[in-house]
Parts: structure tokens; C-alpha cells; sequence
């Protein structure tokens, strides 16, 4: 069985400069994660989805961050513009439900210079 | 709102022996769950283990096992027999079994563990 997958796994760009995190979930999992997990810190949640619609998305910075996961499959997470502190790995994670176990992609490392 | 506080930034054991990594919680709910996850060098969590709070016997999965002390509001992990392969950092987690939290994971900092040969 296919694991979480994620792309691209690094990322370097400049601040106020725009970045797009992609996603592709376990077949059939219901419910998809991104996490934020900033160096010496656990993973926090930005957003959860629940097939296509959003579950909670109250850590999300609205003002600077996006989510959508069209079609109840693939995700993607959208910074826009990044600043310096967004530098982090971005998780992903899919569940068949909620209440189910979680499994991890591999992340993708962003760096603001 | 609940917290998930690990105390041992880092921590280290001999190949062989055994390890206790240390977790508290916060919570003004019953019911919930908690896990330890695993994440080596190349960043893919894994699940280790999970208790229910609702259940007094403490889980195990091969060497690894947790002391659960509900009242306290404490969730050790033990490894036994460690292995190199155990290095990683290994994070706490909690999460409400309400309706309301829809599955959300709340993780300590972490505990970095180092396996000495």
C-alpha cells in the first residue's frame, strides 16, 4: 500500500515570495491533515479537510495561507506571500476517518531567506 | 484547551537497555487518547503507540510500553532491549475522543533519543 506522498520535499524561496506544498493521501482515506512543524517544536495543526470540506482550519493565517483539496483526493497548501518565520516542515497526513490512525507523509522542509 | 508538555529535551541509553521518556498532559476531558509517534532522521512519523483513557491496562506493543497514570495525567513511554534503530525523536500526542476536536493531534516538543553501540 502506498504511504502519504508529498512534493516537492525541499523548498527554498524569498520572503514576500510565493510557495504551493502538494499532497496525495493514502487511497481512500477520508480525511487529510497538513500540519507545521517548526525546528524544536511538535507538529501543530493548520488544517484539516473531511473529503473536500474543511474540518478546522482554526490555526490556518488566513491572511497569508490557503488549502484546498479538490475532488476529495490530492491537497495542496498555498503561502502567499511568506514571511521569515514560515520557515518549517509541512506534514501531511490522511486518516480513513477522523478517528482513525494517522499516517505521516515525508514532509517538505520550506526555507525563507 | 489542552496541553502535551515533555520534559527530556533529550535523552540517551545504551543498546540493550532500557529507556523511559517522560510526557504530561492537560485536560479537563474524560475521554481521549494518546499516542507516541516516532520520527526518525528522515522526517516520516510513525505511529508507536496509542492508549485509550478509558482503559486501565496500560498498552504494550513489543518492546515498547507505557506507564498511563490517568489521575496524574501522566503517559510514559519504556523501550526495552533498545536498538540503534530507536534513535529519533519521539513526540507525545494527545487527542480528544469529543466530537467537537474531529481527530486533531496535539504533540508535546519532542524528546530527541540517542542509541549508543
Amino acid at each position: 500500500e502506498a504511504g502519504v506522498a508529498q512534493s516537492p520535499r525541499y523548498k527554498i524561496i524569498e520572503k514576500r515570495q510565493s510557495v504551493a506544498f502538494w499532497c496525495n493521501p493514502i487511497s481512500g482515506h477520508a480525511t487529510l491533515y497538513w500540519y507545521q512543524q517548526i525546528l524544536g517544536q511538535g507538529p501543530k495543526l493548520l488544517i484539516q479537510f473531511q473529503n473536500n470540506g474543511v474540518v478546522d482550519d482554526s490555526q490556518l493565517p488566513k491572511d497569508r495561507f490557503s488549502a484546498e483539496r479538490l475532488k476529495g483526493v490530492d491537497s495542496t497548501l498555498k503561502i502567499q506571500p511568506a514571511k521569515l518565520e514560515d520557515s518549517a516542515v509541512y506534514l501531511c497526513a490522511s486518516s480513513l476517518t477522523a478517528y482513525n490512525e494517522q499516517f505521516f507523509g515525508p514532509g517538505t522542509r520550506l526555507t525563507v531567506l | 484547551a489542552q496541553t502535551v508538555t515533555q520534559s527530556q529535551p533529550e535523552m540517551s541509553v545504551q543498546e540493550a537497555e532500557t529507556v523511559t521518556l517522560s510526557c504530561t498532559y492537560d485536560t479537563s476531558e474524560s475521554d481521549y487518547y494518546l499516542f507516541w509517534y516516532k520520527q526518525p532522521p528522515s522526517r516520516q512519523m510513525i505511529l508507536v503507540i496509542r492508549q485509550e483513557a478509558y482503559k486501565q491496562q496500560n498498552a504494550t506493543e513489543n518492546r515498547f510500553s507505557v506507564n498511563f497514570q490517568k489521575a496524574a495525567k501522566s503517559f510514559s513511554l519504556k523501550i526495552s532491549d533498545s536498538q540503534l534503530g530507536d534513535a529519533a525523536m519521539y513526540f507525545c500526542a494527545y487527542r480528544s475522543d469529543y466530537g467537537g476536536s474531529q481527530g486533531n493531534l496535539i504533540f508535546g516538543k519532542g524528546t530527541k533519543l540517542s542509541v549508543k553501540p
